[in-house]
């Protein structure tokens, strides 16, 4: 079975500030784990992908996540934080049968002026 | 045009009533998805199909039905609408695919609300 942990509900910081949203992940295969972000009364677009390439995958608008196996952990983070980048985030898993996604509850990030 | 086109984008409507959330796609893509959005529950899958003779349940199935009419269609069903099933509800699709897993793509989501 997989699972996955956001371990913050809400992130708040300010614009220009660093990002730092958390997520665990539990699979029993070599998993393949993703970022979605969802914008106000939008469905949810790719930010990023692992796929047991390289453990650095850089997405787009300049986020970035790290896979660390040791740690079981997928963090999504972006140097500076934007105005734009006020959504929730959802850090998802799926097993390598590629069969169905798993979501976490999602995150919450705010950025304040 | 989007590529995954969800309708009604909103729907209000009441309880024991029969409703259908249409979804149609100009990806090309074998695999269609229902899930559902509730606050602090992230997405839940209601069900999947990976090609049209290709039906399975999802995480929270009961209550509902699909029909795959076309590769590029994929409708849910609610037989008899409860309050308890309000939530927003999002249709993906995603390529099949060999090997690497692909991403999914979404609409921009129905919001039903059943009074």
């Amino acid at each position: 079975a997989q699972s996955v942990t956001q371990l913050d509900s809400h992130v708040s910081v300010s614009e220009g500030t660093p990002v730092l949203l958390r997520c665990n992940y539990s699979s029993s295969y070599s998993p393949s784990l993703f970022w979605y972000v969802q914008h106000p009364n939008k469905g949810l677009q790719l930010l990023l992908k692992y796929t047991s390439a390289a453990t650095l995958v850089k997405g787009i608008n300049g986020f970035e996540a790290e896979f660390k196996k040791s740690e079981t952990s997928f963090h999504l983070t972006k140097p500076s934080a934007h105005m734009s980048d006020a959504a929730e985030y959802f850090c998802v898993v799926t097993d390598s049968g590629y069969s169905t996604l798993t979501f976490g509850k999602g995150t919450m990030l705010l950025v304040s002026p | 045009d989007a590529d995954v086109t969800q309708t009604p984008r909103n729907r209000i409507t009441k309880t024991g009533k029969r409703i259908m959330l249409e979804c149609s796609q100009t990806k090309g893509h074998d695999r269609m998805y229902w899930y559902r959005q509730d606050p602090g529950l992230g997405l839940r899958l209601i069900y999947y199909s990976f090609d049209v003779k290709d039906i399975n349940k999802g995480e929270i199935s009961d209550g509902y039905s699909v029909s795959r009419q076309a590769q590029a269609k994929f409708s849910l069903s609610l037989e008899s609408a409860i309050p308890n099933q309000t939530a927003l509800y999002f249709c993906a699709t995603s390529d099949g695919g060999t090997g690497s897993s692909q991403p999914q793509h979404f609409g921009d989501g129905t919001r039903l609300s059943i009074l």
